[in-house]
């Protein structure tokens, strides 16, 4: 009965590798988001997608490509993994927009690159 | 320099005790949330409070926001060794509240 669902829970990985992370939510939320933690718990947000159409796009290296087959789902995809991507990276969601709403994270896939 | 700053970055209590953290931010708000994050998990919801609110309350959390002062505190009573965890404010700006800016976080330990 998760509500946000992410998968792996754990990702480690070789430089120069291309990974993805997927995304599920069952809450019937609209709109997505990707963030990012790195050590210091510092969260940034990367992605977000309302209804399958991208709403914010964050200065992120354009090795981080986001893409959402529908709105349940939202997935991450990063070529050429760099030692700097070793991060916990969130996923969440949130129902409709313009509006106060409160966004609904997934546990997190921490990533490793070796 | 972040949007949402807190402090203290750390803090420790006895259980029983009261836990206040606080938060600034640099730019007007549509609405400030708090967050709470236990180790190795995704982040909670806590409270939301409007820009046109002043204090709000849920459970053992009050929550107040000065928006002159551009601040807010978190206020967790009687606290418990539950409630150690991270805990982080998050702005939503005017005319952009998809867009969360989360604050550095403040460590609360809770001591049996």
């Amino acid at each position: 009965d998760t509500a946000v669902s992410q998968t792996p829970k754990y990702l480690v990985t070789q430089m120069g590798n291309d990974k993805s992370i997927k995304c599920e939510q069952n809450l019937g939320h609209d709109t997505m988001y990707w963030y990012k933690q790195d050590s210091k718990k510092f969260l940034k947000i990367m992605f977000s997608y309302n209804n399958k159409e991208l709403i914010i796009n964050e200065t992120v290296p354009n090795r981080f490509s986001p893409k959402s087959p529908d709105k349940a789902h939202l997935n991450l995809h990063i070529n050429s993994l760099e030692l700097g991507d070793s991060a916990v990276y969130f996923c969440a969601s949130s129902h409709g927009r313009g509006a106060p709403s409160t966004q609904y994270f997934g546990p997190g896939t921490r990533l490793t690159v070796l | 320099s972040q949007q949402g700053e807190e402090d203290p970055q750390a803090l420790s209590i006895q259980e029983g005790e009261n836990a206040t953290m606080n938060c600034s931010y640099k730019t007007s708000i549509n609405n400030l949330q708090w967050y709470r994050q236990n180790s190795g998990r995704g982040l909670v919801h806590l409270i939301l409070i409007r820009s046109n609110e002043r204090e709000k309350h849920s459970g053992r959390l009050r929550v107040t926001l000065d928006t002159s002062k551009k601040s807010s505190s978190l206020l967790i009573t009687a606290s418990r060794a539950a409630d150690t965890a991270s805990y982080f404010c998050a702005t939503a700006l005017i005319g952009n509240t998809d867009k969360l800016i989360f604050g550095t976080g403040t460590r609360l330990q809770v001591f049996p």
